[in-house]
């Protein structure tokens, strides 16, 4: 979507290794950033998400920090597994009523 | 019942024919969305309704209809269709309506592919 950037559009790690995925979105009255994730042919699940009253957020090997400041937010996955290789979707709300979501990472996971 | 689920899974139509997509949900959920997917895209909104009532429309073009019978229900009718709309569709719902900072849920979708 165009009000939400996400680099980097392909990312390749070794298993074990940790990946990083960046969002920087526009509307600076959002408070909700949900990170999706997306396996072939199979519809976005929500792995983790932030509101913007914390800035940072865990849940075992994937962890979200959000900087409101400068309006961006980050999705940690650490001890990466060749299951984490899917597309990796960051989403924010545009004008409180929009969902948009960033153009995906596709992260492979090599064994 | 955590589910959002989609029929059909895969529809082929043609141009000139009408066909209706259809989605529900038994979360209680008072919001349901319509995204349109392209290969190797992210998901686009296409229509949010809040309680029934159709809140928000992306200027999707009129060949696309949508229809909350119910609060559990969504549909979308489909006419006259080209080739270009052929994507996948994904259902979605949510806690709150008219708004979107709660987590939302998706339907597996349904691959549309019009000849």
């Amino acid at each position: 979507g165009e009000n939400v950037e996400q680099h980097p559009s392909t990312l390749s790690v070794q298993e074990g290794d940790s990946a990083v995925i960046k969002c920087t979105y526009s509307d600076s009255a959002s408070n909700y950033f949900p990170w999706y994730k997306q396996e072939l042919g199979k519809r976005p699940q929500l792995i983790i998400d932030i509101r913007s009253n914390v800035g940072e957020k865990k849940d075992q090997r994937i962890a979200v920090t959000l900087n409101k400041t400068a309006k961006h937010f980050s999705l940690h996955i650490t001890e990466t597994q060749p299951e984490d290789s899917a597309v990796y979707f960051c989403a924010a709300p545009y004008n409180n009523n929009d969902m948009r979501f960033g153009a995906g990472t596709r992260l492979t996971v090599k064994p | 019942d955590t589910e959002v689920t989609q029929t059909p899974k895969h529809l082929v139509m043609g141009m000139t024919n009408k066909k209706s997509l259809k989605c529900e949900q038994h979360m209680g959920h008072r919001a349901m969305y319509w995204y349109k997917q392209k290969a190797k895209k992210p998901p686009e909104l296409m229509f949010v309704y809040s309680y029934e009532k159709l809140s928000i429309n992306e200027s999707v073009p009129s060949r696309f209809s949508p229809e909350c019978p119910n609060s559990s229900l969504l549909n979308l009718h489909l006419h006259a269709l080209q080739p270009e709309d052929s994507a996948l569709y994904l259902c979605a719902s949510s806690q709150v309506p008219a708004g979107i900072t709660y987590e939302q849920y998706f339907g597996p979708g349904t691959r549309l592919t019009v000849t």
